[in-house]
């Protein structure tokens, strides 16, 4: 079975100071993985992609097959960037089956 | 473009009756997914549609279902509703659903089962 884990449900951290928002998965097999986003009222977004190996708003992820992680990374951390966060894995294959993370919440305190 | 699009935006039902969701895709996208949100499970997966056929089902018990026309618009329905169904219920459009592909999410729609 596929799952995804977030740690932390909330993560408080100063303005500029380093944002490190952890994912761990489980799935047999190498699933694509993602970072969503959802700013305050407003609709779930992709945020950026594993397979896409792009830097999305200064955040980045790296994939850990060894320690199944991807962690979602960003050196300095500004305001705007306050959101939930959830980390996401699909099967490999032609559709859609995604399984979420239950999100954490990223504070930056000004 | 104009998003994804879920109607309607609130609902309240009373235990036992059925409901209805609606949600009309981004414009040429032809894989539409469904999701339940709670506070407590998260996001959870309910099934998707590609060309008016389910492709992948989540773990949800039969009173779940959902349809999708020819011109990708999709229909959930849930039968006897009880009151842990409610939730918050997202739609999401992607353009042939592959595993990488990015999925537009609607803005939800709010059950709350009395």
């Amino acid at each position: 079975a596929q799952r995804v884990t977030q740690p932390e449900k909330l993560l408080s951290v100063f303005k500029g100071a380093p944002v490190e928002l952890k994912c761990n998965y489980s799935y047999s097999g190498s699933p694509e993985l993602f970072w969503y986003v959802q700013y305050s009222r407003q609709r779930l977004q992709l945020l950026l992609r594993h397979i896409s190996r792009e830097s999305i708003k200064g955040f980045t992820a790296d994939l850990n097959k060894g320690e199944t992680s991807f962690h979602l990374k960003k050196p300095f951390a500004q305001e705007e960037d306050s959101a939930m966060y959830y980390c996401a894995l699909n099967p490999p294959g032609g559709y859609q089956k995604v399984t979420f993370g239950t999100g954490t919440k990223l504070q930056v305190i000004p | 473009k104009a998003g994804v699009t879920q109607t309607p935006r609130y609902l309240i039902k009373t235990r036992g009756q059925q409901v209805t969701l609606s949600c009309s895709p981004i414009s040429g996208h032809r894989s539409v997914s469904w999701y339940q949100q709670t506070p407590g499970q998260g996001l959870q997966f309910l099934f998707e549609y590609f060309s008016e056929t389910q492709r992948n089902k989540g773990n949800f018990p039969g009173r779940f279902s959902g349809r999708q026309f020819s011109n990708s618009r999709s229909e959930m329905n849930v039968s006897t509703l009880e009151l842990g169904d409610s939730a918050l219920y997202l739609c999401a459009s992607s353009l042939v659903g592959g595993a990488n592909t990015e999925a537009f999410f609607g803005q939800g729609t709010r059950l709350t089962v009395v």
